[in-house]
């Protein structure tokens, strides 16, 4: 069974450019989670998706931030436009059901410069 | 509001050393559930253990053992006999649900040198 996978492993960008973050949950898994850890601080908690709904996106950090997830299956995190301390590693992570163990991917680190 | 403590930035051994990882942990809930992660030079964040906040039973995983005392809200880590593979980040992180948001502390990376 493949794991979660994210896009870009590593993504450099220029502030006030736009990137996205891509992940693709384990195959089924309802739920997806986004995190990210900004300058070696601790990982916070972004936003989960329940399918294709947000049910908790009390951490986004402000409004330059955009999460999807058409149709329930990967999910995008867009940043427009990103700012010097978005830096940092994003961290996805799925799970079958709520309340049942999930699984990280790899991260994705952004750096803008 | 809740809070994780990992006061320790990085700790260095070598080989075969013993090496303990704080973690001091902040919440009202009095159910709770408290994880260890390994997050390794590749960057997938590994799950370790997870505890609920009634069984205060310390656990041993082979050379991985965990000591949780709610009296002092610590739930500390302890690698025996350290390896070169035990070179990571270690995550302490804190829920209020089984699988729920997690509250992570900062992290607190060992190097293990031959």
């Amino acid at each position: 069974e493949a794991g979660v996978t994210q896009f870009p492993s590593h993504s450099v960008i220029e502030k006030g450019q736009t990137v996205t973050l891509r992940c693709d949950p384990i195959s089924g898994h309802d739920n997806l989670y986004w995190y990210r850890r900004v300058m070696g601080k601790e990982i916070k908690f972004l936003l989960h998706f329940v399918k294709e709904s947000k049910q908790d996106e009390s951490g986004m950090p402000n409004n330059r931030f955009l999460a999807e997830r058409t149709g329930g299956t990967y999910s995008t995190l867009k940043v427009q436009p990103a700012e010097l301390e978005d830096s940092g590693v994003y961290f996805c992570a799925s799970s079958l059901r709520q309340g049942e163990g999930y699984t990280f991917g790899s991260g994705t680190r952004l750096t803008v410069v | 509001a809740q809070k994780v403590t990992q006061a320790q930035t990085e700790i260095s051994v070598v080989e075969k050393e013993d090496v303990t990882l704080d973690c001091v942990y902040e919440t009202r809930d009095t159910t709770y559930y408290l994880f260890w992660y390994k997050q390794p030079p590749s960057g997938e964040l590994v799950f370790l253990i997870r505890r609920n906040s009634f069984d205060e039973q310390n656990e041993i995983s082979g050379r991985y053992s965990w000591n949780f005392q709610k009296s002092t809200s610590s739930f500390n880590f302890t690698i025996t006999a350290s390896q070169v593979v035990d070179s990571a980040v270690y995550f302490c992180a804190l829920s209020n649900l089984s699988w729920g948001k997690l509250q992570f502390g900062a992290g607190t990376q060992v190097v293990v040198t031959p």
